[in-house]
């Protein structure tokens, strides 16, 4: 096992279409979490996985964020109708039980 | 509500010992979490602190107080490569189950 593994590693798109990003954990991990980080930022929570079940979403994931994570194995996680607040990076972390996370180099998402 | 501060910046030189302070202010507390982020790079983990004290990890150190609210990294015998971001993250149990709060960080530079 190599990590976490995110997809794409860069991401442009014209505001209003819709992204989709693809986030491999650790795979033995039971939790997956989604951060936003802008620059200069820490990264900011959106949403974990425990298994298949969603567990938390931040006030911060607007109705246009959606993400799944199927057999409780890889993740995605869907952007519609991008703004271009929406530009950052994406980053994906798992972890086994209350452990620290492990990160995924992230996607970098520019709206235009 | 949830806020971390830590310093925006610090500069050190080569060889010196540099100290990192962190605060935090949270309705719960379930450790507290210290990775360094190179730019346009995946944080990754350097130490965590559950109890109150001094975790020592070769160069790099993490103390907690849990009653005063604060932490610091202490890095030691300084090199090049150790200039990055330090982010401070709590866990909070009562929000986000396991999902870590995050600082803004603190961008260390160090020069020769």
């Amino acid at each position: 096992d190599t990590g976490v593994s995110q997809d794409p590693r860069h991401k442009i798109t014209k505001r209003g279409q819709n992204v989709t990003f693809r986030c491999d954990p650790i795979s033995e991990h039971n939790r997956l979490y989604w951060y936003r980080q802008t620059l200069g930022q820490g990264p900011e929570f959106l949403t974990y996985f425990q298994n298949e079940a969603q567990l938390e979403k931040s006030r911060l994931l607007s109705d246009r964020f959606s993400a799944e994570r199927p057999k409780g194995s890889f993740s995605t996680l869907e952007i519609q109708r991008t703004e271009q607040g929406d530009s950052a990076m994406y980053l994906c972390a798992s972890s086994q039980g209350g452990a620290g996370y492990t990160f995924g180099s992230g996607t970098r998402l520019t709206v235009v | 509500g949830q806020n971390i501060d830590q310093p925006t910046e610090m500069t050190a030189t080569e060889g010196a010992i540099v100290q990192i302070n962190c605060t935090y202010q949270t309705s719960g507390f379930n450790g507290l979490f210290w990775y360094q982020q190179h730019a346009g790079e995946a944080p990754t983990f350097l130490s965590y602190n559950v109890l109150d004290g001094l975790e020592e990890k070769g160069r790099f150190s993490s103390f907690l107080s849990r009653s005063k609210g604060y932490s610091y990294l202490l890095l030691k015998e300084l090199q090049m490569k150790d200039s990055a971001s330090y982010l401070c993250a709590v866990r909070d149990k009562d929000q986000a189950g396991t999902a870590l709060i995050f600082g803004k960080g603190t961008t260390l530079s160090v020069s020769s």
